[in-house]
């Protein structure tokens, strides 16, 4: 089942501005990762927070964790124009398969 | 360069034919996974498999069927009965079920 779901669903910001998404589940979970796809490729993992975590930096990422409101945000800051993707959360319920949310498309106008 | 190659990029069906789609990986990971992308949408799990001989059913394998007889090889096939196949497939593959998944770059299936 597809629990992980992206707000706000569309992001159209400015170059160099910080974009930031989040995305909310249902049930409790072993680690959420956030994905980037490219238009007409397949996804790349971008980073993996696990359940006893609360915010993980990955160079111009930022992934924070609330497993008490089941809820993470992304945070890209310093947008570039190759940043312009759809971004996934997915959540791992512990049964070796993740969930996807529905994905959040961010432009970055240059 | 260790990845997952999925072939054909695009593919085109006819009504009542099967076609399979295939994906390969060199990442020597245990598991492997296909999902359907419609537009706009999220992924969704056809099946997976966590190891050689094994595979599960995901949300959507209803018109879908699978082999895993090899570690590298997770063919796909999409059969006449189902009736809605167009989309974007994606293969994955990853060390075990929680780790990150590694994707190829997809199979674009429509119908004639």
């Amino acid at each position: 089942s597809q629990q992980g779901e992206e707000d706000p669903q569309a992001l159209s910001i400015q170059e160099g501005e910080n974009a930031t998404m989040n995305c909310s589940y249902k049930t409790s979970i072993n680690n959420l990762q956030w994905y980037r796809q490219n238009s007409g490729r397949g996804l790349v993992h971008l980073i993996l927070i696990r359940s006893n975590e609360r915010e993980k930096h990955s160079g111009r990422l930022r992934v924070t964790l609330d497993t008490s409101k089941k809820s993470s945000s992304l945070l890209i800051t310093a947008s570039r124009a190759a940043d312009t993707a759809s971004y996934f959360c997915a959540t791992d319920e512990g049964n070796n398969r993740l969930a996807f949310g529905k994905g959040n498309q961010v432009v970055v106008i240059p | 360069d260790g990845g997952i190659t999925q072939s054909p990029k695009y593919l085109f069906r006819k009504e009542g034919q099967n076609v399979t789609l295939s994906c390969e990986q060199n990442l020597n990971h245990d598991a492997m996974y296909w999902y359907r992308q419609d537009p706009g949408q999220g992924l969704r799990l056809i099946y997976y498999s966590q190891i050689v001989n094994d595979f599960q059913k995901g949300d959507i394998a209803e018109g879908y069927s699978v082999s895993r007889e090899k570690k590298e090889s997770f063919p796909l096939t999409v059969t006449s009965a189902q009736k809605n196949p167009t989309a974007f497939y994606l293969c994955a593959s990853s060390e075990s079920g929680y780790q990150p998944q590694h994707f190829g770059d997809g199979t674009r299936l429509s119908i004639l």
